[in-house]
């Protein structure tokens, strides 16, 4: 079974730009999460999608980010227009039940010029 | 609001015991999770506690008492691929990690 897949691995862009991560959960997963890590701090939450409806978009740091889930399948993070802050490592991550396991990606590390 | 505190860094030695410790103060609790992550990889998975008391698994044993908001993981006979940074991450009404502990296994 395939894990959470997440494009790109890595991407490189500057300031003012514009970036879309893409997280590809598990098959089945009703649960969708994305979390960020920026260097030398812990991963922090973004937000929450059960199937395509925000949970929780709590984490989310402004409105330069932009998540969407059409059709409750594969997920896309925007970010834009995309600040020096903004370097980090986003994670996306998976679960059937809304309490339980998180399945992670092996995440998009972003570097923003 | 939410705290989960964790060593930054841990060294041990190849064969030895280590145990990592973890405090959190959050707004509601349905249950601790550890995993396991390497670097340039996606964490994963190691254990689940939702009530008090030592789970074990393997070589890894994790134990949690809710009343001092205290969990730790043990790892027995260490192994140089345990070279990882552990993270602590508490289920309240999201999952909110520590900043994770570095450990370093040396020969």
């Amino acid at each position: 079974e395939a894990g959470v897949t997440q494009f790109p691995s890595h991407s490189v862009i500057e300031k003012g730009q514009t970036v879309t991560l893409r997280c590809d959960p598990i098959s089945g997963h009703d649960n969708l999460y994305w979390y960020r890590r920026v260097m030398g701090k812990e991963i922090k939450f973004l937000l929450h999608f059960v199937k395509e409806s925000k949970q929780d978009e709590s984490g989310m740091p402004n409105n330069r980010f932009l998540a969407e889930r059409t059709g409750g399948t594969y997920s896309t993070l925007k970010v834009q227009p995309a600040e020096l802050e903004d370097s980090g490592v986003y994670f996306c991550a998976s679960s059937a039940a809304r309490v339980g396991e998180l399945f992670f990606g092996e995440g998009s590390r972003l570097t923003v010029l | 609001g939410q705290n989960i505190d964790q060593p930054t860094e841990m060294t041990a030695t190849e064969g030895a015991i280590v145990q990592i410790n973890c405090t959190y103060q959050t707004s509601g609790f349905n249950g601790l999770f550890w995993y396991q992550q390497h670097a340039g990889e996606a964490p994963t998975f190691l254990s689940y506690n939702v009530l008090d008391g030592l789970e074990e698994k393997g070589r890894f044993s994790s134990f949690l008492s809710r009343s001092k908001g205290y969990s730790y993981l043990l790892l027995k006979e260490l192994q140089m691929k345990d070279s990882a940074s552990y993270l602590c991450a508490v289920s309240a009404d999201k999952l909110i990690f520590g900043t994770g502990t570095r450990l370093q296994v040396f020969p």
